[in-house]
């Protein structure tokens, strides 16, 4: 199985500062046939389900705040929110699809500092 | 509105079962491939369940397989969790998730309690 590892577990962020998490697999999750590196980042508030931000590494889901941005490839991968708000509070989540079983990263908490 | 929601979640025993369903609206349900996701009370996501839009092709986790059966139906625009010999790790939210890898659209969940 990928394992998927996040860094920090927790960041608190002056509002309008950036705020970046780093995600590491455990092997490389880029696609050999097609180039794309399979990682997506998910926004998790509290009490509601997950929500889709990124995908292919860098692709911002349609109505995604364009102050969320990912980068990376192969094995190392980052998720760059450029200017903290207060609705960005919540953990977020990377994750793997290159290979069955699908895995995800432990979750990193974001709040205000 | 595109939308997912579950039910049939519970308390049960230890050994029980349980059935989730998930019904799709909004969304032409046979074209997109489906999964079940879980997320134990504070903890993080794990990925439980996939299934093709036929429904010939699934996935299952280790933890889950051969006591999970994932499957569906096209013609009622449902996904269903067939949960056997459960155990008390097996307690979490149990979400579905349309979408292969990616997952663009999810339910609000439902909770399973496996306690004695």
């Amino acid at each position: 199985d990928i394992v998927m590892t996040q860094s920090p577990d927790s960041l608190a962020v002056s509002l309008g500062e950036r705020a970046t998490i780093n995600c590491k697999s455990s092997q490389s999750v880029l696609g050999s046939s097609n180039s794309n590196n399979y990682l997506a980042w998910y926004q998790q508030k509290p009490g509601q389900p997950p929500k889709l931000l990124i995908y292919w590494a860098s692709s911002r889901k349609s109505g995604v705040p364009d102050r969320f941005s990912g980068s990376g490839s192969g094995a190392d991968f980052s998720l760059t929110i450029s200017s903290l708000q207060a609705e960005d509070v919540a953990v977020y989540y990377c994750q793997q699809y290159y290979s069955i079983p699908w895995t995800f990263g432990q979750g990193t908490k974001v709040e205000i500092k | 509105d595109v939308n997912l929601v579950e039910s049939g979640g519970g308390l049960v025993q230890p050994g029980g079962s349980l059935r989730l369903s998930c019904g799709g609206s909004g969304f032409t349900f046979s074209t997109y491939e489906m999964n079940w996701v879980r997320q134990p009370p504070g903890k993080g996501l794990e990925w439980v369940s996939y299934i093709s839009t036929s429904g010939d092709t699934v996935y299952y986790s280790d933890s889950v397989k051969g006591r999970f059966t994932i499957s569906r139906d096209n013609a009622r625009n449902s996904l269903y969790l067939q949960m056997n010999s459960l155990r008390a790790d097996d307690t979490a939210v149990y979400y579905c998730a349309r979408g292969r890898g990616s997952t663009t659209i999810w339910g609000q969940g439902t909770m399973v309690t496996v306690s004695s």
